[in-house]
């Protein structure tokens, strides 16, 4: 059974980067889409970006500017950095993976965490 | 502010029938997949439709998923107190490169 768990800091400053690992057990990151998704407190899911297999990202036109997605193969992990950051970008952050450009749903979830901006 | 358009909230009796919609535009919905999440409290999203009105193994029957033209729906019917949960429609957007959009979220609450 695949499983995947975020870690990261719980508490940012603004203006700094932030900075979360999504560590993916019971399965290879290999061929698949590894995706970062948030939820501001009560509100709806946002996309932030993936990263394929391969390398190759994508990311929301709203964030492009300050997200990086990057993959550690060898452990079997990947992570997201968001720079810049305001009280906007508190929320629960949570990664996912996309089985396939044609599944193109998100199969596994982890069980997220709360990213707080505040000073 | 949501690129697909979901009522905030929904009601309705144990064994009752009820359903939410989502609305979208040609750019998303009319021309591509649309995907359902359950949100229980506290939890992680769980995939409950795929491609309009398939159900991943272990769904129950009584959650449907149908789609026409920029509008979708979720139909869940024969309620259950446990059915009580965050609802949240999803689908590949083609502008702007190409991105993941989802609704605002649809709150069901079993009376």
């Amino acid at each position: 059974q695949v499983q995947l768990q975020e870690s990261g800091p719980g508490l940012v400053k603004p203006s700094e980067t932030l900075s979360l690992t999504c560590s993916v057990s019971g399965g290879s990151i290999s061929t698949y889409y590894w995706s970062w998704i948030r939820q501001p407190p009560g509100k709806g899911l946002e996309w932030i970006g993936y990263i394929y297999y391969s390398g190759s990202t994508k990311y929301n036109p709203s964030l492009k500017s300050r997200v990086t997605i990057s993959l550690d193969t060898s452990k079997n992990q990947f992570s997201l950095k968001l720079s810049s950051v305001t009280a906007a970008d508190t929320a629960v952050y949570y990664c996912a993976r996309t089985p396939s450009a044609t599944y193109r749903y998100f199969d596994y979830w982890g069980r997220g965490t709360l990213v707080t901006v505040s000073s | 502010q949501s690129v697909l358009t979901q009522p905030p909230s929904a009601s309705a009796t144990p064994g009752q029938r009820v359903t939410i919609s989502c609305s979208g535009s040609s750019s998303n919905i009319e021309n591509n997949y649309v995907y359902w999440y359950q949100q229980l409290p506290g939890t992680a999203p769980k995939l409950l439709i795929y491609n309009n009105d398939q159900r991943p193994s272990g769904v129950p029957d009584r959650f449907s998923g149908s789609k026409s033209g920029t509008s979708a729906s979720l139909a869940i019917s024969g309620l259950r107190s446990e059915d009580e949960a965050d609802y949240h429609c999803a689908a590949w957007d083609d502008s702007l490169s190409g991105l993941w959009v989802f609704g605002g979220g649809t709150k069901l609450t079993v009376l």
